[in-house]
């Protein structure tokens, strides 16, 4: 069964400062995905990484696959309070043909002006 | 470009009364769909999902059932709600088994 753990669950910062979100996962798998939710609202996409050493970005956030070591990483640089949001990793199970989609419990980020 | 809805966007329901959430997937064809159910505070927990017109597995035993009466649309349903039901219902859709979800604006229900 697959597993997906993301840390820290819960992320306080201040303005202007970088930290990492991680997300490690059980077994191999070469399709993760990172999702961000609004307080009330659904899950929006944000990268899709398809291969080992894939690497996006998009404005203060970048994210990252390395395969090997099942982890993925979303950095934040230089937060703003409109990333305050939860952010999910999740991760293609391909097991017994059943090619679902396992969700991390989501990191809570609060940017603290 | 496709697109996927899903509605009432609230709804405030008794103990005991039965359920009926809807979503329809537009400009693609043969989606696989997905419902999701989200406690407050929690992460995601998938209930059904579906590959074709009547296909539907479940992932968690509980007294909610799905149906797929049409390519594009899955229904979520239940006889009778329980307190637990509570929560925030997420539906999305994905063009084949290998790639990531869109999902609808949820539904957010109180069961009182």
């Amino acid at each position: 069964e697959l597993k997906v753990e993301q840390n820290p669950l819960f992320l306080s910062m201040q303005e202007g400062k970088n930290y990492t979100i991680y997300c490690n996962y059980s077994t191999t798998s070469d399709r993760l995905y990172w999702y961000r939710q609004d307080p009330g609202k659904s899950l929006e996409s944000l990268f899709v990484l398809l291969s080992n050493g894939a690497v996006k970005q998009e404005g203060r956030l970048m994210a990252s696959l390395d395969t090997k070591a099942r982890l993925s990483t979303l950095h934040i640089t230089a937060a703003v309070h409109d990333l305050s949001a939860t952010y999910f990793c999740a991760v293609l199970d391909s097991g017994a043909g059943s090619y679902q989609l396992t969700f991390g419990k989501g990191t809570k980020l609060s940017v603290i002006p | 470009s496709q697109t996927i809805h899903q509605w009432p966007a609230t709804l405030v329901q008794p103990v005991g009364s039965p359920l009926s959430l809807e979503c329809t997937v537009e400009g693609t064809s043969n989606p696989n769909l997905y419902w999701y159910r989200q406690a407050a505070g929690r992460g995601l927990q998938l209930l059904f999902y579906s590959v074709g017109i009547g296909q539907i597995s479940s992932e968690v035993p509980q007294n909610l059932s799905a149906s797929r009466p049409q390519d594009r649309q899955f229904i979520l349903s239940s006889k009778k709600l329980l307190l637990s039901d509570s929560g925030f219902y997420l539906c999305a859709w994905s063009p084949t088994r290998n790639y990531g979800y869109t999902f609808g604006s949820g539904t957010r229900l109180t069961v009182v």
